[in-house]
């Protein structure tokens, strides 16, 4: 069936460091979704893209959508200890277009 | 207000019973939808109703049965518990048809626990 996976499982960076989590989908996406979960936390919708090679920044983070819509990615600059959490990239497959979560992203960051 | 809200937050009970999750949202959103998260954080869709009509049922085990009184509310019964039921249960809402163009907004969760 139609998978979305992320890289890497696992992410532990210094604070200052950036991170990059990626986002590869076997199917072509109508668009792409960005949430965070905190630890004990539910997901948190961040940010939503549609059009090929678009590009959006929310301060610190960078997230892009492929040419292709198959992939995408999400990049902190500098991170903070209110970065860690859990990374979820999610879009619609299927033919229901059920929104399909990609298997997240552990990101830890200490001092 | 919380904006989507379920209970209870921790649910701890023994093989074989049954036990029920609710799940209310605020938001006046028309889909609403219940993903499961193991052990590995995986986030699996289970079902989604949309207007009170079931749109989305995931393979999952017949024991398993949501029902939706009305927009705002979608509650989730299980029966026969089993150990590999454990997991954290979430309520989430959107607007629109639940054709995955719309953000979803996710209840605290309950954790479920079957010893």
């Amino acid at each position: 069936g139609q998978q979305v996976m992320q890289i890497p499982q696992y992410q532990h960076v210094q604070e200052g460091e950036d991170f990059t989590t990626y986002c590869n989908s076997s199917t072509t996406l109508s668009n792409i979704q960005w949430y965070k979960q905190r630890p004990g936390g539910h997901p948190v919708f961040l940010i939503q893209l549609v059009k090929s090679g678009e590009v959006k920044k929310q301060k610190r983070l960078t997230f892009q959508f492929g040419e292709a819509k198959k992939n995408s990615s999400l990049h902190i600059t500098a991170t903070q200890t209110t970065d860690v959490g859990t990374y979820f990239c999610a879009g619609p497959t299927g033919t229901a277009s059920k929104l399909t979560f990609g298997t997240g992203t552990r990101l830890q960051v200490t001092l | 207000d919380t904006a989507v809200s379920q209970t209870p937050k921790y649910l701890v009970t023994q093989m074989g019973n049954d036990k029920s999750i609710k799940c209310e949202q605020n938001l006046g959103h028309d889909t609403m939808y219940w993903y499961k998260q193991d052990s590995k954080k995986f986030l699996k869709i289970m079902f989604s109703y949309n207007n009170k009509e079931l749109i989305i049922n995931e393979t999952v085990p017949n024991r398993f049965s949501p029902k939706s009184p009305d927009k705002a509310h979608l509650n989730l019964h299980i029966n026969s518990l089993e150990l590999g039921d454990s997991a954290v249960y979430f309520c989430a809402s959107s607007q629109g048809t639940g054709t995955g163009s719309a953000p979803l907004h996710f209840g605290n969760g309950t954790r479920l626990t079957v010893t």
